[in-house]
């Protein structure tokens, strides 16, 4: 069965610093996605990023990173330099692809970017 | 940038009444998947569609029921509310399972 662990409930770092999202994910499947969303106060949710299993290159885009480890079955997301904008809940997701299409989300890290 | 709506934004009825969300998008996605989410909390599938006149039931059981007539839109229906049932409901739409959801604002249902 798959599933997407986020061990991190709630994290807090000063404005500036770099902070790192865990996520871990199960799957049986050898081709799956991996994805990565933003969902700030207002509450919509906002698509940041979508990997697949075959693809293991680590990706940066601004001050947003993220490192896709299939020997640890991990795809982590690190923002560097934060800013109080990047607050918000951020959800990790896995979905396979001979499933049902059904993206799995983890239950978010909530990221408070403190002034 | 995701074309796709949710109306009402927000909503305070009382319970027993039957009301409908609705969603629409306009990018022609075949799949569309609405999700309940409490506050802070995880988001839960409750109902999906692979294309027209094609509805599924999502992981959380649900007391609402979708229809799916037209391509763009996907509305969601209960009956009878009831306080339980007051939450976030987001709509989402796909080119493909495996590609990202596009996510709609949202619509925040309290019932009293």
């Amino acid at each position: 069965a798959q599933k997407v662990t986020q061990a991190q409930t709630e994290i807090s770092v000063v404005e500036k610093e770099d902070v790192t999202l865990d996520c871990v994910y199960e799957t049986r499947d050898t081709t799956y996605y991996l994805f990565w969303y933003k969902q700030p106060p207002s509450g919509e949710l906002v698509f940041l990023i979508r990997r697949n299993s075959f693809d293991e290159q680590n990706e940066i885009s601004g001050r947003y990173s993220w490192n896709f480890q299939k020997s640890t079955s991990s795809f982590n997301f690190t923002i560097t330099a934060s800013q109080v904008v990047d607050s918000a809940v951020y959800f990790c997701a896995l979905s396979e692809a001979y499933r049902d299409d059904k993206i799995i989300f983890g239950k978010g890290t909530r990221l408070h970017i403190l002034p | 940038e995701a074309d796709i709506y949710q109306t009402p934004r927000y909503l305070v009825i009382g319970t027993g009444k039957k009301i409908t969300l609705e969603c629409s998008q306009t990018m022609g996605h075949d799949k569309m998947y609405w999700y309940q989410q409490d506050p802070g909390m995880e988001l839960h599938l409750i109902h999906y569609s692979y294309g027209v006149n094609s509805t599924e039931k999502g992981d959380l059981s649900s007391e609402s029921t979708v229809s799916r007539i037209r391509t763009e839109h996907f509305p969601l229906t209960l009956e009878s509310a009831r306080p339980s049932h007051t939450s976030q409901y987001l709509c989402a739409s796909s080119e493909a399972g495996t590609e990202e959801q596009f996510f709609g604002p949202g619509t925040r249902l309290t019932v009293l």
